[in-house]
């Protein structure tokens, strides 16, 4: 059973505007979570990951993440949303290696 | 350091043969894992090696197998094609078990298209 869940397969957001992308994790232990970014006919590259140091987590180009325990949550925001930040974002779950089905982020100019 | 390798980036293959992919992993990493992509499912993990043992195993059949070598390079087979095999097919290294906190590494894919 899909331990992660994204909501909203496509996200479409301003330049310049908040990024917000959601994922809830179904773990009664929590887990280990990462979100990941992938471009194009690339692989997936880690944005930043939340193991238990600190609830706030900051990754690259100015993305980051808040876990919350009861909200059972890891949603991935960025203050501004740059072009570049058109890609596909994914959610995951260091319990079964689980993944959400993904988030595709639009930037329109 | 050289990230992960996936070799062929992409294949064409018909219903019934069957497929061999290839990956290695960054130098130094013992954990190979394999996930098949689809813009339906998402991302989907098949399997995990650590030093030569398969460690875990997704919920695909046995159609889906791979194996692990010393050098911590890892095969992916697949046998018996059916068409909703097409998908990409990404291997990810990781220093120890990808189970853990440790960031796994990902490569490019190989992009299967079953005909």
């Amino acid at each position: 059973a899909q331990s992660v869940t994204q909501l909203g397969s496509h996200v479409s957001v301003s330049e310049g505007a908040l990024v917000l992308l959601r994922c809830n994790y179904s773990s009664s232990v929590p887990p280990y979570l990462f979100w990941y970014v992938q471009y194009p006919n690339q692989g997936l590259q880690l944005l930043l990951k939340y193991t238990s140091a600190a609830t706030l987590v900051k990754g690259i180009n100015d993305f980051e993440a808040e876990f919350k325990k009861s909200e059972t949550s890891f949603h991935l925001t960025k203050p501004s949303a740059h072009m570049s930040d058109a890609a596909e974002y994914f959610c995951a779950s260091n319990n079964r290696l689980a993944f959400g089905k993904g988030n595709q982020v639009v930037v329109i100019p | 350091k050289a990230g992960v390798t996936q070799t062929p980036r992409y294949l064409i293959k018909t219903r019934g043969q069957q497929v061999t992919l290839s990956c290695s992993p960054i130098s130094g990493h013992r954990s190979v894992s394999w996930y098949q992509q689809t813009p339906g499912q998402g991302l989907q993990f098949l399997f995990e090696y650590f030093s030569e043992t398969q460690r875990n195993k997704g919920n695909f059949p046995g159609r889906f197998s791979g194996r692990q070598f010393s050098n911590s390079r890892s095969e992916m087979n697949v046998s018996t094609l059916e068409l909703g095999d097409s998908a990409l097919y990404l291997c990810a290294s990781s220093l120890v078990l990808a189970g853990s906190n440790n960031e796994q590494f990902f490569g490019p894919g190989t992009r299967l298209t079953v005909l």
